[in-house]
């Protein structure tokens, strides 16, 4: 059973870089998609981005300019970079796996999810 | 953007009952929608993906319809650990959105 945890800072200063990686296990990377979803009382559940084993990856034209996802098949890992961060970046990011149905794995649907981290921007 | 509108905000209702929460979607997304239940301190699970295909090993008291902008997720008798916050999500466009999310409490 695949699970994924979250790690790094939870507080990174205003202008800086936010970066986090997540570590998966009890499955294979080589066969979905990895994203990253993040949730704050003011803006509620909004999507980062995926990356899929290959490299491929998709933005949320909102954050895209800010954005990059990385994988490292090898150490089982992806990892998110957000610059030039303000307050309103300060969120629970949750990673997450692209939910895989019988032969198929969607790249837009979530499941399983890590626990999350909080990440504050504050100087 | 496409913008999802879910109603009501919150649901007040006994174990037993049946749970009807609505998803609105401000322009035609098909089929693509998906619901979600989150828990207080957890992350969000996957429950209906293609508007009415259940998510592997979720119950069948959970059910998904709708198609095109109006959407709903029913709980057909709620069970004491189904009080929880429910999120839809569409994939239609490539910018994925979520709903503000209902929030099932008991009454």
């Amino acid at each position: 059973q695949v699970q994924l945890r979250e790690s790094g800072p939870g507080l990174v200063k205003p202008s800086e870089t936010l970066s986090l990686d997540c570590a998966v296990s009890g499955g294979s990377m080589k066969t979905s998609y990895w994203s990253w979803i993040r949730q704050s009382p003011g803006k509620g559940l909004e999507w980062i981005g995926y990356i899929y084993y290959t490299g491929t990856t998709n933005y949320n034209p909102s954050l895209k300019s800010r954005v990059t996802i990385s994988i490292d098949t090898s150490k089982n890992q992806f990892s998110l970079e957000m610059n030039s961060v303000t307050a309103a970046d300060t969120a629970v990011y949750f990673c997450a796996r692209g939910y895989c149905h019988d032969t198929m794995c969607y790249a837009a649907y979530y499941d399983p999810w890590g626990q999350g981290t909080l990440v504050t921007v504050s100087s | 953007e496409i913008v999802l509108t879910q109603s009501p905000g919150t649901l007040s209702l006994s174990p037993g009952e049946r749970a009807t929460l609505s998803c609105r979607a401000s322009q035609n997304i098909g089929k693509y929608l998906a619901w979600y239940q989150q828990k207080p301190g957890q992350a969000p699970r996957l429950l209906i993906f293609d508007a009415s295909n259940r998510a592997t090993g979720i119950p069948a008291r959970f059910s998904g319809s709708g198609s095109g902008t109006d959407f709903t997720l029913t709980i057909s008798s709620l069970e004491p650990e189904d009080f929880a916050v429910y999120y839809c999500q569409q994939r239609d466009s490539w910018q994925l959105t979520f709903g503000g999310g209902t929030k099932v409490e008991i009454k």
